[in-house]
């Protein structure tokens, strides 16, 4: 069906630990993914985002991997910190300004 | 250079009524879309507006409808509310090039009561 899932619903980690959330998306169509972070009360915050000729980007202390062949996206966060601690949702769609299918979010807390 | 703005940030509402949504699109994007993110969950894509038309639509009731201005901003309506519409309501702003990713705004939360 049309629906992005993600492995685990929370993750808790140690500040400074590095991070990883998935993410599994089955719509093979989809050739564009985002990674957004949603603080509360607040909207979604863009991360990254990776098209799919590529299977690895990165950006400040963030990294996206995509696997197409298992249709999985995972996140990884360098040294995470206290301002880590959100949801984080993986989003995916067909060009870069077409609808998006969201995942329903792991929450990440990081402990100090 | 300001980012996608969105009115009111809250909203309280009773069933059976309309209300109407606002939001203005970061500096120099074109198009508009509208997403509801119910608690709990992952933003629904509602519709996307370009060229002062809807382009693309979700699984959204004729209920809810939408409207783009020249300026692009855009406005979204829900009529004959229900419980159940009560969501935090995102707009999100993008080229139409798609080269481009979509920003949020920070949402109007609808409460229906």
């Amino acid at each position: 069906g049309e629906s992005v899932g993600l492995h685990l619903p929370t993750l808790s980690v140690q500040e400074g630990d590095n991070s990883i959330i998935n993410c599994a998306y089955s719509n093979s169509a989809s050739d564009y993914f985002i990674w957004y972070k949603q603080e509360s009360g607040k909207g979604p915050q863009f991360i990254i985002d990776i098209r799919s000729n590529m299977d690895k980007r990165q950006g400040q202390r963030v990294t996206v991997l995509l696997n197409k062949t298992v249709k999985h996206l995972s996140l990884q966060i360098a040294a995470t910190q206290p301002g880590d601690s959100a949801v984080y949702f993986c989003a995916e769609g067909q060009g870069g300004s077409e609808k998006l299918v969201f995942g329903k979010g792991t929450k990440l807390t990081v402990n100090p | 250079d300001a980012g996608v703005t969105q009115s009111p940030t809250h909203l309280i509402k009773t069933r059976g009524q309309q209300v109407t949504l606002r939001c203005s699109p970061k500096s120099g994007h074109d198009t508009v879309s509208w997403y509801q993110q119910a608690l709990g969950q992952g933003p629904q894509f509602i519709f996307q507006y370009y060229e002062e038309e809807e382009r693309q639509r979700g699984n959204f009731p004729d209920r809810f409808s939408g409207h783009q201005f020249p300026n692009y901003s855009s406005e979204l309506n829900v009529n004959a509310l229900l419980l159940g519409d009560s969501a935090l309501y995102l707009c999100a702003s993008s080229f139409a090039s798609g080269e481009e990713t979509q920003y949020f705004g920070p949402g109007t939360r609808l409460l229906v009561l």
